[in-house]
């Protein structure tokens, strides 16, 4: 069975202390691995798209990277602005669906 | 471009009232889907389609029908609501129904049911 999990359930950082989430999965072949922000009363919003492991995303303060059965999201001198749930989800590679992980939830302290 | 249009935002229903969801996208999408959203349980899939007429279940579709009669439209039925079923709903589609593109999201229905 197709299972993701993420830890951990939540995160309360300092404002500029770098951090990372962790997304596991197991799959039986994956297609690609994504990650959404969702922000409290809104629908999640991509963030990035990973195929293969040694692959890395970047944008802003975010970095996505992933290996044979994880993916970290690395957040750098986070901001305020960045408190969400953040949500990893994989795709497998006999279908179109996507499998979710229930998210971890981070709060930046100003 | 509106992306994918959710409504109602909130609806309050008593159990065994039966109520449609509507779900629109504006990006010519081929595939969309419902998730349902509890707390601590992550996304789960309630139905999803691959293109006008072709509707599958998902992980949770007992209580749920789903049609799709045009590329753009994909609403969600609740048959006979019960409590269980109250939650946040999520519509969502992607370009390709072969997978490996992301989904995008409308911004939720949430659903009591009283």
């Amino acid at each position: 069975e197709d299972q993701v999990t993420q830890s951990p359930e939540a995160l309360r950082l300092q404002e500029g202390e770098s951090s990372s989430l962790n997304c596991s999965y197991t799959v039986s072949g994956l297609r690609g691995l994504f990650w959404y922000r969702q922000d409290p009363g809104k629908g999640p919003e991509f963030l990035f798209t990973l195929y293969s492991a040694g692959e890395e995303k970047e944008k802003e303060r975010l970095k996505a990277t992933l290996t044979k059965k994880e993916s970290f999201l690395h957040i750098t001198a986070p901001k305020p602005e960045d408190s969400a749930t953040y949500l990893c989800a994989v795709q497998p590679n006999y279908g179109q669906n996507f499998v979710f992980g229930p998210g971890t939830r981070l709060s930046v302290l100003p | 471009n509106a992306g994918v249009t959710q409504t109602p935002k909130f609806q309050v229903l008593k159990t065994g009232q039966s109520m449609t969801l509507q779900c629109a996208q504006d990006m010519n999408h081929e595939y969309m889907s419902w998730y349902r959203q509890d707390p601590g349980m992550g996304l789960r899939l309630i139905h999803y389609s691959v293109g006008a007429g072709i509707t599958d279940q998902g992980e949770v579709p007992n209580g749920y029908n789903v049609s799709r009669s045009t590329t753009e439209d994909f609403p969600l039925r609740l048959l006979s609501a019960a409590p269980s079923q109250t939650s946040v709903y999520f519509c969502a589609s992607s370009y390709s129904h072969v997978g490996g593109t992301e989904a995008f999201f409308g911004q939720g229905t949430r659903l009591t049911v009283v």
